[in-house]
């Protein structure tokens, strides 16, 4: 596709439920980023994967939130025993370049996330 | 370690100049300005590297002085689709692959 795509765009689940998120990003991307979304705020780092590997998670909140990427392309963000606080856009971005000679974040290209709503 | 945006919020008649401003408390390496629209991603305007430079784009400049930290965003002579909420991005450690974005500022354009 033209653009990075997530799926489900929406989805709304109950308190304690497991919670899929895909993410297919731009073909040839190499690095792939998941952001969290609360309304009113600005995008907050959960994960980066260079290539098949989780190259900085420093950002999931906690061992319930795991994020897979096991062929270099699709990603999946997998929530366990969710929670009414993990309600949020979750959004994916890739990228192709990095940014100067010492390779910082380059242009983030991203999808339209999938909004998450825990009852 | 998250960036202060500063408006929290803008309201501007078209034509008029906004600025908008990014700080933080730590060295950084980069920072990045990106626009998203109610509902929709957000989309990249530019990114600023450690130097103190400063790039332009159609009617959209910014600014980078890393000694204080800071970035400014210039909207000149706005237009309608320059409405949105703007949200700078800013990396502290060169090649981390991580940005951490400030809470943006909302921008509205009346006719």
């Amino acid at each position: 596709g033209a653009g990075v795509s997530q799926t489900p765009s929406n989805k709304v689940t109950e308190k304690g439920k497991y919670v899929e998120l895909r993410c297919d990003p731009i073909s040839g991307h190499t690095a792939l980023y998941w952001y969290r979304q609360s309304l009113g705020q600005g995008p907050e780092f959960l994960i980066y994967f260079q290539g098949t590997g989780a190259a900085d998670d420093s950002g999931l909140p906690n061992d319930r939130f795991f994020a897979v990427r096991p062929e270099g392309s699709v990603s999946t963000l997998k929530i366990q025993r969710t929670e009414r606080g993990d309600s949020a856009v979750y959004l994916c971005a890739s990228s192709l370049a990095l940014a100067g000679p010492r390779g910082g974040t380059g242009e983030l290209f991203f999808g339209e996330g999938s909004r998450l709503t825990v009852l | 370690q998250q960036p202060v945006q500063s408006p929290q919020a803008v309201i501007l008649r078209e034509g008029e100049d906004a600025v908008i401003n990014c700080s933080s408390s730590k060295a950084l390496y980069s920072v990045h300005w990106y626009r998203q629209k109610h509902g929709e991603a957000p989309v990249f305007l530019m990114i600023l590297l450690k130097g103190g430079e400063q790039k332009g784009h159609d009617k959209i400049s910014a600014s980078f002085n890393e000694k204080k930290q800071q970035s400014s965003l210039y909207l000149t002579a706005s237009q309608l689709s320059y409405s949105g909420t703007y949200f700078c991005g800013t990396e502290i450690i060169q090649g981390a692959q991580k940005l951490v974005f400030g809470q943006g500022t909302r921008l509205t354009i009346n006719p």
